[in-house]
């Protein structure tokens, strides 16, 4: 069974202080791997796609990077626009089209 | 604009009502999704269409119903049946794809709250 598990719960950062978000999965065979931010009472924004060990991708102050058994979301000088839950999603090969999701990481960034 | 349109944004239900959530998308996806959000969770697959006139349950669809007579239109039905309907329902949609990734993309949900 596909497994996603995202750490920490919840983050507090002051504003200018980088941070990372981990994402760690099990899936028979990965199709890709996503990064999704959401607003409170909004539907789950698209960030990223990484589909292989290795990979990177940026935009703004994120950068997702993937491993073989994890992936991360460094946030660099985060600014309050920041503050959101983000969630991370695996597709499997085995499963079609569908995501596995985590359960997220609520960040918070203070001024 | 292309994207996807949920209605309404909250719903109230009485106990032992049915009520139907409208998803319509103008991306010319193939596939579309119903997912369930509770407060603190990542969100569960409640039923999938992969084509029209088809759709496969997903996770957690007792108590739920879809259609898929149109591409453009995936509506939700809450039936008595599910017993803690109370939660934020969110539609996707995405392209089939037997190869690659394929992303999904997200409407702004509807927020069902049972009386």
């Amino acid at each position: 069974e596909d497994q996603v598990t995202q750490s920490p719960e919840a983050l507090r950062l002051q504003e200018g202080e980088s941070s990372s978000l981990n994402c760690s999965y099990t899936v028979s065979g990965l199709r890709g791997l996503f990064w999704y931010r959401q607003d409170p009472g909004k539907g789950p924004e698209f960030l990223f796609t990484l589909y292989s060990a290795g990979e990177e991708k940026e935009k703004e102050r994120l950068k997702a990077t993937l491993t073989k058994k994890e992936s991360f979301l460094h946030i660099t000088a985060p600014k309050p626009e920041d503050s959101a839950t983000y969630l991370c999603a695996v597709q499997a090969k085995a499963a079609g089209n569908k995501l596995t999701f985590g359960g997220g990481t609520r960040v918070l960034v203070k001024p | 604009d292309g994207g996807i349109t949920q209605s309404p944004k909250y719903l109230f239900r009485k106990e032992g009502q049915n009520v139907t959530l409208s998803c319509e998308q103008n991306l010319n996806h193939d596939a579309m999704y119903w997912y369930r959000q509770d407060p603190g969770q990542g969100l569960r697959l409640i039923y999938y269409s992969q084509i029209v006139n088809d759709f496969q349950k997903g996770d957690i669809a007792e108590g739920y119903s879809v259609s898929r007579e149109k591409k453009e239109s995936f509506p939700l039905t809450v039936t008595s049946a599910q017993k803690n309907p109370t939660a934020f329902y969110l539609c996707a949609s995405s392209m089939w794809s037997t190869g690659e990734a394929s992303e999904q993309f997200f409407g702004p949900g509807t927020r069902l709250t049972v009386l």
